[in-house]
């Protein structure tokens, strides 16, 4: 079965911008998390979506959004750019949330210059 | 709020030798993940434990969950080069998972 597919998957923005990153989770899949990985701060999760519906949310500037179609395929969106949003963002799909664990996609590397 | 350490933080080994890294929560997991990411990758899940004291081998790598649920140990055998990466066993906070810093594997040919 195709796994988790994440577009694009490298992209360079200039500070100031908003970039908006796509994310297909596995079919059947309906929670849909997100995250940001830097060398210095490992993964940090941002928020998990579920059912089209935001079940959780992690502690990052409301910059920082995301929303979740009705085919479980989620966007996340981050606006007015800063250098220190330079990242891997990560998304990660589950039937119904963590329990039995998630799989996740390639990332978007996101360079903010 | 529950607390996660793994260790070490980083290790280089040669090609061969025998390792273990450790997984220690403040709290008892429910179920406990190992992941193993390479550069430039997602995370891939490598085993899911349930039961204290369980143990599962998957070929080269044996899982050790703790009897009292809130530490385990990843074993590998005869590492190879195929093994570098970064170790992760993320903590269960509701319905998020704290990941950490994980352990970062280096195996020199």
């Amino acid at each position: 079965k195709a796994g988790v597919t994440q577009t694009p998957r490298y992209l360079i923005k200039t500070r100031g911008q908003q970039v908006t990153l796509s994310c297909s989770p596995i079919s059947g899949h309906r929670s849909v998390s997100w995250y940001q990985q830097t060398p210095g701060q490992g993964l940090q999760f941002l928020f998990e979506y579920f059912s089209e519906t935001q079940r959780n949310k992690g502690n990052f500037p409301g910059r920082f959004s995301g929303r979740q179609f009705s085919n479980s395929r989620s966007e996340m969106n981050v606006s007015t750019l800063e250098l220190g949003d330079s990242a891997l963002y990560l998304c990660a799909s589950s039937l119904t949330g963590q329990s039995y664990g998630y799989t996740f996609g390639s990332g978007t590397r996101l360079t903010v210059v | 709020t529950q607390l996660l350490e793994q260790s070490p933080q980083f290790l280089s080994i040669q090609e061969g030798e025998n390792l273990t890294v450790y997984c220690n929560s403040s709290s008892v997991f429910s179920s406990l993940q190992w992941y193993r990411q390479e550069p430039g990758e997602g995370p891939v899940l490598l085993v899911t434990v349930v039961t204290g004291g369980e143990v599962k081998k998957l070929k080269r790598l044996t899982f050790q969950f703790g009897d009292a649920r809130k530490d385990s140990s990843l074993h590998i055998t005869a590492a190879q080069p195929g093994d570098t990466g970064l170790y992760l066993c993320p903590s269960n906070t509701g319905n998020q998972f704290y990941f950490g810093t994980g352990t970062s594997l280096t195996v020199i040919p």
